[in-house]
């Protein structure tokens, strides 16, 4: 079993759709958690930063945590052809960069 | 403008054929990393560094080699290819950490393509 579980994809939904990206993970020791966003051709570029369970918002992106059920979820609100991405989770149970366990990551298409 | 520049982009090689993928930061960043990315599997760590003269292996090492000589470049080592190498690759910097209690922020390149034959 893989330490960290994302659905491929691909998604596509209609611009102005709200996107639901998520994984699971196995290892209950993970407490940073970070979804990165991977353009075609480009270098993946993070996105958003949690710390532990809880919400965080960043404009029309909400990354959710649920420590109990080892889940983490991103949403995007009205959602713009420019989303059209690969996005990863990430995730570590240690305060260093050496520890970033990565998802497959998920390929998302809006739809104008 | 802050960025991980690496070369070559794409490089089409036959098996045994030594190679070498240079990666440079201007961030004078302490880590550096290297990362495979694969279909279904996702981005896997070669090797990373935590400072000069400092490298240690991540999860996927086997047939690969590193150095970290100055703090700018950590170029990835293919001694002898092998066509299961051909994949795509990412070089990354980082603080390491903010010393803010997180990971610190992985910044990369924009990947080489190598194809071996």
């Amino acid at each position: 079993q893989k330490e960290v579980e994302q659905d491929p994809g691909p998604l596509s939904v209609p611009e102005g759709a709200i996107v639901s990206l998520n994984c699971t993970y196995s290892n209950s020791a993970f407490q940073y958690f970070m979804w990165y966003r991977q353009y075609s051709r480009k270098g993946p570029e993070l996105l958003m930063y949690t710390y532990s369970s809880g919400n965080k918002e960043d404009g029309r992106f909400t990354a959710q945590v649920d420590k109990s059920s080892k889940y983490i979820s991103l949403f995007i609100r009205d959602s713009q052809p420019s989303d059209s991405a690969t996005y990863l989770c990430a995730m570590s149970w240690y305060s260093s960069a050496s520890k970033i366990i990565f998802g497959s990551g998920t390929r998302l298409s809006i739809r104008p | 403008e802050a960025q991980v520049t690496q070369n070559p982009r794409y490089l089409i090689t036959v098996t045994g054929k030594k190679l070498t993928v240079t990666c440079s930061q201007n961030m004078n960043h302490e880590y550096m990393s290297w990362y495979r990315q694969d279909p279904g599997l996702g981005l896997r760590q070669i090797y990373y560094s935590m400072n000069v003269e400092v490298t240690d292996k991540g999860d996927v090492p086997e047939g690969y080699k590193v150095s970290r000589k100055e703090k700018r470049n950590f170029p990835l080592i293919l001694e002898s290819p092998s066509p299961n190498q051909t994949s795509l690759y990412f070089c990354a910097s980082s603080t390491g950490t903010s010393g803010g209690g997180d990971t610190g922020e992985l910044f990369f390149g924009e990947g080489s393509r190598l194809t071996v034959l």
